[in-house]
Protein backbone atom coordinates (compact mmCIF):
# COMPACT_ATOMS: atom_id res chain seq x y z
CA UNK A 1 0.00 0.00 0.00
CA UNK A 2 1.65 3.02 -1.28
CA UNK A 3 2.13 5.83 1.57
CA UNK A 4 2.91 9.56 1.65
CA UNK A 5 4.73 11.53 4.35
CA UNK A 6 5.50 15.06 4.70
CA UNK A 7 7.96 16.35 7.45
CA UNK A 8 6.88 18.82 9.07
CA UNK A 9 3.65 19.29 9.72
CA UNK A 10 3.75 23.03 9.70
CA UNK A 11 7.05 25.76 9.01
CA UNK A 12 7.20 29.22 9.02
CA UNK A 13 9.86 31.17 7.44
CA UNK A 14 10.31 35.65 7.14
CA UNK A 15 9.71 36.75 4.24
CA UNK A 16 12.27 36.81 1.51
CA UNK A 17 13.87 33.01 2.27
CA UNK A 18 14.34 29.94 -0.28
CA UNK A 19 12.82 27.08 1.82
CA UNK A 20 12.32 23.36 0.08
CA UNK A 21 9.36 21.22 1.31
CA UNK A 22 9.53 17.42 1.26
CA UNK A 23 7.55 14.94 0.48
CA UNK A 24 8.26 10.82 0.84
CA UNK A 25 6.62 7.55 -0.94
CA UNK A 26 6.76 4.50 -0.37
CA UNK A 27 6.00 2.77 -3.71
CA UNK A 28 8.49 3.78 -6.41
CA UNK A 29 5.98 2.49 -9.16
CA UNK A 30 4.38 5.82 -9.51
CA UNK A 31 3.04 7.24 -13.07
CA UNK A 32 3.56 11.21 -11.74
CA UNK A 33 3.82 13.19 -8.54
CA UNK A 34 1.47 16.21 -8.20
CA UNK A 35 1.73 19.31 -5.92
CA UNK A 36 -0.94 20.79 -4.84
CA UNK A 37 -1.94 24.45 -3.08
CA UNK A 38 -4.51 24.57 -0.33
CA UNK A 39 -5.70 28.06 0.80
CA UNK A 40 -7.71 27.57 4.45
CA UNK A 41 -11.24 26.70 3.94
CA UNK A 42 -10.53 26.20 0.05
CA UNK A 43 -10.41 23.73 -2.68
CA UNK A 44 -6.78 22.55 -4.07
CA UNK A 45 -4.61 24.30 -6.71
CA UNK A 46 -2.24 22.12 -8.76
CA UNK A 47 0.48 23.77 -8.87
CA UNK A 48 3.32 21.42 -10.76
CA UNK A 49 2.97 17.93 -12.08
CA UNK A 50 6.27 15.46 -12.40
CA UNK A 51 5.76 12.17 -14.84
CA UNK A 52 7.49 9.44 -13.55
CA UNK A 53 9.95 9.95 -16.77
CA UNK A 54 10.53 13.29 -15.70
CA UNK A 55 13.08 15.03 -12.93
CA UNK A 56 11.78 17.98 -12.49
CA UNK A 57 9.15 20.54 -13.50
CA UNK A 58 9.42 24.62 -12.73
CA UNK A 59 6.68 27.07 -12.98
CA UNK A 60 7.61 30.85 -11.80
CA UNK A 61 9.36 30.68 -8.47
CA UNK A 62 8.10 27.28 -7.71
CA UNK A 63 10.64 24.18 -8.94
CA UNK A 64 9.75 20.70 -8.21
CA UNK A 65 12.33 17.08 -8.51
CA UNK A 66 11.45 13.94 -8.75
CA UNK A 67 13.91 11.14 -7.61
CA UNK A 68 11.30 7.79 -8.25
CA UNK A 69 14.23 5.51 -6.93
CA UNK A 70 14.63 7.12 -3.75
CA UNK A 71 10.62 7.64 -2.89
CA UNK A 72 11.70 11.55 -2.64
CA UNK A 73 10.27 14.46 -4.03
CA UNK A 74 10.76 18.18 -3.55
CA UNK A 75 9.35 21.47 -4.14
CA UNK A 76 11.60 24.63 -3.81
CA UNK A 77 9.94 27.99 -3.08
CA UNK A 78 12.21 30.95 -3.64
CA UNK A 79 12.17 34.36 -2.25
CA UNK A 80 8.85 33.62 -0.36
CA UNK A 81 6.34 36.13 -0.15
CA UNK A 82 3.53 36.11 2.75
CA UNK A 83 0.85 35.30 -0.23
CA UNK A 84 2.49 31.62 -0.14
CA UNK A 85 1.07 31.64 3.14
CA UNK A 86 -1.06 28.17 2.22
CA UNK A 87 -0.81 23.84 2.85
CA UNK A 88 0.90 22.35 0.51
CA UNK A 89 -0.13 18.96 -0.69
CA UNK A 90 1.87 16.60 -2.00
CA UNK A 91 -0.17 13.40 -4.12
CA UNK A 92 1.41 10.35 -6.21
CA UNK A 93 -0.52 8.70 -8.61
CA UNK A 94 -0.41 4.87 -9.10
CA UNK A 95 -2.13 1.66 -9.73
CA UNK A 96 -3.90 0.28 -12.88
CA UNK A 97 -7.03 2.61 -12.13
CA UNK A 98 -4.97 6.00 -11.43
CA UNK A 99 -5.38 6.58 -7.81
CA UNK A 100 -4.11 9.59 -6.08
CA UNK A 101 -2.60 9.22 -2.70
CA UNK A 102 -1.98 12.30 -0.61
CA UNK A 103 0.03 13.30 2.18
CA UNK A 104 -1.34 15.10 4.71
CA UNK A 105 0.45 18.29 3.78
CA UNK A 106 2.59 20.93 4.96
CA UNK A 107 1.49 24.36 6.67
CA UNK A 108 3.58 27.15 5.77
CA UNK A 109 3.69 30.19 7.27
CA UNK A 110 5.27 33.45 5.67
CA UNK A 111 6.25 36.23 8.01
CA UNK A 112 6.06 39.70 6.61
CA UNK B 1 -14.84 26.94 -18.25
CA UNK B 2 -16.84 25.11 -15.10
CA UNK B 3 -14.24 22.47 -14.90
CA UNK B 4 -15.50 20.32 -11.37
CA UNK B 5 -18.85 22.10 -9.53
CA UNK B 6 -19.83 20.66 -6.35
CA UNK B 7 -22.97 21.47 -4.57
CA UNK B 8 -23.98 22.25 -2.24
CA UNK B 9 -20.46 24.08 -1.04
CA UNK B 10 -21.81 23.67 3.12
CA UNK B 11 -24.57 21.60 4.91
CA UNK B 12 -25.45 20.54 8.26
CA UNK B 13 -27.30 17.43 8.69
CA UNK B 14 -29.04 16.31 11.99
CA UNK B 15 -27.86 12.30 12.93
CA UNK B 16 -29.89 9.58 10.63
CA UNK B 17 -30.46 12.03 7.89
CA UNK B 18 -29.28 11.26 4.49
CA UNK B 19 -28.50 13.73 1.57
CA UNK B 20 -26.40 13.60 -1.98
CA UNK B 21 -23.80 15.57 -2.53
CA UNK B 22 -23.47 16.57 -5.99
CA UNK B 23 -20.61 16.83 -8.25
CA UNK B 24 -20.25 17.13 -12.14
CA UNK B 25 -17.88 18.14 -14.78
CA UNK B 26 -17.71 19.47 -18.69
CA UNK B 27 -14.40 18.61 -19.42
CA UNK B 28 -15.53 15.56 -20.83
CA UNK B 29 -13.07 13.43 -18.48
CA UNK B 30 -14.04 9.49 -17.94
CA UNK B 31 -12.26 9.36 -14.51
CA UNK B 32 -13.59 10.46 -11.43
CA UNK B 33 -13.19 10.47 -8.05
CA UNK B 34 -14.52 11.38 -4.54
CA UNK B 35 -12.23 12.13 -1.69
CA UNK B 36 -12.88 13.10 2.17
CA UNK B 37 -10.04 15.43 4.28
CA UNK B 38 -10.62 15.89 7.78
CA UNK B 39 -8.42 18.34 9.73
CA UNK B 40 -4.99 17.72 9.64
CA UNK B 41 -5.06 14.97 7.50
CA UNK B 42 -4.52 14.07 3.50
CA UNK B 43 -7.17 13.22 1.51
CA UNK B 44 -8.79 10.16 1.33
CA UNK B 45 -10.36 7.91 -1.58
CA UNK B 46 -13.96 7.45 -0.86
CA UNK B 47 -15.14 5.64 -4.34
CA UNK B 48 -14.14 5.93 -8.21
CA UNK B 49 -15.46 5.73 -11.12
CA UNK B 50 -13.57 4.77 -14.66
CA UNK B 51 -16.35 5.39 -16.91
CA UNK B 52 -20.28 5.56 -16.99
CA UNK B 53 -21.61 3.01 -15.23
CA UNK B 54 -18.51 1.81 -13.66
CA UNK B 55 -17.87 2.40 -9.76
CA UNK B 56 -15.98 0.75 -7.29
CA UNK B 57 -14.43 1.30 -3.41
CA UNK B 58 -11.41 3.59 -2.53
CA UNK B 59 -9.86 3.61 0.72
CA UNK B 60 -12.93 4.67 3.08
CA UNK B 61 -16.05 3.89 1.36
CA UNK B 62 -18.68 2.88 4.32
CA UNK B 63 -21.46 4.81 4.54
CA UNK B 64 -21.80 5.91 1.28
CA UNK B 65 -22.88 5.22 -2.24
CA UNK B 66 -22.43 5.93 -5.44
CA UNK B 67 -23.38 5.60 -8.78
CA UNK B 68 -22.35 6.73 -13.16
CA UNK B 69 -25.25 7.43 -15.08
CA UNK B 70 -23.50 9.63 -17.35
CA UNK B 71 -20.07 10.38 -18.02
CA UNK B 72 -20.82 14.48 -16.59
CA UNK B 73 -22.10 13.24 -13.10
CA UNK B 74 -20.56 11.44 -10.16
CA UNK B 75 -23.09 11.70 -7.06
CA UNK B 76 -22.02 10.79 -3.80
CA UNK B 77 -25.42 9.62 -1.15
CA UNK B 78 -24.64 9.58 2.60
CA UNK B 79 -27.25 7.35 4.31
CA UNK B 80 -28.06 7.48 7.92
CA UNK B 81 -25.30 10.51 8.19
CA UNK B 82 -23.16 9.93 11.50
CA UNK B 83 -21.19 12.58 13.24
CA UNK B 84 -17.75 10.74 11.89
CA UNK B 85 -18.64 11.47 8.11
CA UNK B 86 -18.34 15.46 9.11
CA UNK B 87 -16.19 16.47 7.00
CA UNK B 88 -15.03 18.19 3.32
CA UNK B 89 -15.80 16.30 0.59
CA UNK B 90 -13.92 16.97 -2.57
CA UNK B 91 -14.72 15.61 -5.93
CA UNK B 92 -12.07 15.18 -8.44
CA UNK B 93 -11.44 14.37 -12.80
CA UNK B 94 -9.05 13.28 -14.84
CA UNK B 95 -8.92 12.07 -18.35
CA UNK B 96 -6.40 9.18 -19.90
CA UNK B 97 -3.59 9.33 -19.88
CA UNK B 98 -3.82 10.60 -16.07
CA UNK B 99 0.28 10.04 -15.63
CA UNK B 100 0.09 13.68 -18.21
CA UNK B 101 -2.86 15.53 -16.96
CA UNK B 102 -3.60 14.77 -13.43
CA UNK B 103 -6.51 15.84 -11.47
CA UNK B 104 -9.04 18.42 -11.42
CA UNK B 105 -10.33 19.28 -8.02
CA UNK B 106 -13.81 20.96 -7.57
CA UNK B 107 -13.92 23.45 -4.74
CA UNK B 108 -15.53 21.04 -1.97
CA UNK B 109 -18.41 20.56 0.27
CA UNK B 110 -18.41 21.06 3.67
CA UNK B 111 -20.68 18.59 5.70
CA UNK B 112 -21.45 19.00 9.78
CA UNK B 113 -23.55 16.08 11.38
CA UNK B 114 -24.94 17.20 14.23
Amino acid sequence: KQEVTQIPAALSVPEGENLVLNCSFTDSAIYNLQWFRQDPGKGLTSLLLIQSSQREQTSGRLNASLDKSSGRSTLYIAASQPGDSATYLCAVLTGANSKLTFGKGITLSVRP
Amino acid sequence: NAGVTQTPKFRILKIGQSMTLQCTQDMNHNYMYWYRQDPGMGLKLIYYSVGAGITDKGEVPNGYNVSRSTTEDFPLRLELAAPSQTSVYFCASSTPPVSSYGYTFGSGTRLTVV
